[in-house]
């Protein structure tokens, strides 16, 4: 079935560095949409990408779709421990567009 | 605005006992999702909503989880009876589905379970 993909499953940084989650679809997707879940709290949505190249910012965070529309990444330059997460990416079910399928995300900790 | 509301927060109980599991969704919004969300198995989805409507329950793990949406700001999911391996924190969210397109979805607080 329809899958997606994150990698890496954890990272550990320390305050100051760079981090990179990648997203891997099995499947051509319509459009992507990233969350964060911090510890012991529920996914917030941060951003959709909907067209193939995309590139999105939001301060430290950038956001891009692949040309094949396949896959995305989400990069945040210099890390702060409020950056601690999980970060999920979800793209639509190629059947019915209204179910996301999730990856398993990639959890950030940040060293202070 | 209020988000989309959970209760309990919080739910220990004991094997063979029947849980209940609610949730309020934002006003205005036409879809309700329920998740379980495990370590092992991340965010899954149990069954959807729209309009009230049972669209997709594919995700329901077996006869003894049941769900409803009687009215389009009330959703139960229940768990008749419940196992150790239900344990699991439960997230409704809601969100606005047009025909073409996904919205984001937003999430309530969920309901750490736990059953003993």
């Amino acid at each position: 079935g329809q899958q997606v993909m994150q990698i890496p499953q954890y990272q550990h940084v320390q305050e100051g560095e760079d981090f990179t989650t990648y997203c891997n679809s099995s499947t051509t997707l319509s459009n992507i949409q990233w969350y964060k879940q911090r510890p012991g709290g529920h996914p917030v949505f941060l951003i959709q990408l909907v067209k193939s190249g995309e590139v999105k910012k939001q301060k430290r965070l950038t956001f891009q779709f692949g040309e094949a529309k396949k896959n995305s990444s989400l990069h945040i330059t210099a890390t702060q421990t409020t950056d601690v997460g999980t970060y999920f990416c979800a793209g639509p079910n190629a059947g019915n567009n209204r179910k996301l399928i999730w990856g398993l995300g990639t959890s950030l900790a940040v060293n202070p | 605005d209020a988000g989309v509301i959970q209760s309990p927060r919080h739910e220990v109980t004991e094997m063979g006992q029947e849980v209940t599991l609610r949730c309020k969704p934002i006003s205005g919004h036409n879809s309700l999702f329920w998740y379980r969300q495990t370590m092992m198995r991340g965010l899954e989805l149990l069954i959807y909503f729209n309009n009230n409507v049972p669209i997709d329950d594919s995700g329901m793990p077996e006869d003894r989880f049941s769900a409803k949406m009687p009215n389009a700001s009330f959703s139960t999911l229940k768990i008749q009876p419940s196992e150790p391996r239900d344990s699991a924190v439960y997230f409704c969210a809601s969100s606005f589905l047009a025909k073409l397109s996904n919205q984001p979805q937003h999430f309530g607080d969920g309901t750490r379970l736990s059953i003993l």
